[in-house]
């Protein structure tokens, strides 16, 4: 079936520290794959995305890069900041489904000044 | 500004109770999903609907039902809330043949 698998957090950083979130994916075919952010009392909202293999999503300051050959999604950011606290979500969405989304557990970031 | 609203942040609601979260949307979307976020266990996805009247399963539907009566507004019930149904309930909708889901902000729901 088409998962998601995402680093177990919490993780806590130092401001200006550098920052991956690992994620990797299981589907058919080659889906398309998100980064959302969550912060504290909010909804999910898009961070970037990336729909075809080697694709670079960035917004932000984040990157991810669509790796096929790993399978993997992982988040980037070179200096972090306190505003970067949140819950971040791996996700995708299978090729050829579009109403079947699904995400990771969920990685919750602390940033420390 | 695009806006999914869900009508309640917080519940608190005795076991057995029959329980309505509603969600709406100002985006003219056709898809709408409800999601259950627990610790560690990331999204769930309850049930999702493609329009009017029309409604899928997701992955954990049991306990749960949907209504669809309005393209706008997407109902999620509870016929009879038990305390593992104690989450942080999400509500989605995305347009159709768009990839970006917009979210609201969630309905803590505590069951007692």
């Amino acid at each position: 079936g088409n998962s998601v698998t995402q680093m177990e957090g919490p993780v806590t950083l130092s401001e200006e520290a550098f920052l991956t979130i690992n994620c990797t994916y299981t589907a058919t075919g080659y889906p398309s794959l998100f980064w959302y952010v969550q912060y504290p009392g909010e909804g999910l909202q898009l961070l970037l995305k990336a729909t075809k293999a080697d694709d670079k999503g960035s917004n932000k300051g984040f990157e991810a890069t669509y790796r096929k050959e790993t399978t993997s999604f992982h988040l980037e950011k070179g200096s972090v900041q306190v505003s970067d606290s949140a819950v971040y979500f791996c996700a995708l969405i299978p090729r050829g489904n579009n109403n079947d989304m699904r995400f990771g557990a969920g990685t919750r970031l602390t940033v420390k000044p | 500004d695009v806006k999914v609203t869900q009508s309640s942040r917080y519940l608190v609601k005795r076991t057995g109770e029959k329980v309505f979260l509603e969600c709406v949307q100002d985006m003219d979307h056709e898809n709408m999903f409800w999601y259950r976020q627990d610790p560690g266990l990331g999204l769930r996805l309850i049930y999702f609907s493609y329009d009017v009247k029309m409604k899928e399963k997701g992955d954990i539907p049991e306990g749960y039902s949907v209504s669809r009566e309005k393209k706008e507004r997407f109902s999620l019930i509870l016929e009879s809330a038990s305390t593992n149904q104690t989450s942080m309930y999400l509500c989605a909708s995305r347009g159709q043949g768009s990839t970006e889901a917009f979210f609201g902000q969630g309905t803590r729901l505590t069951v007692v």
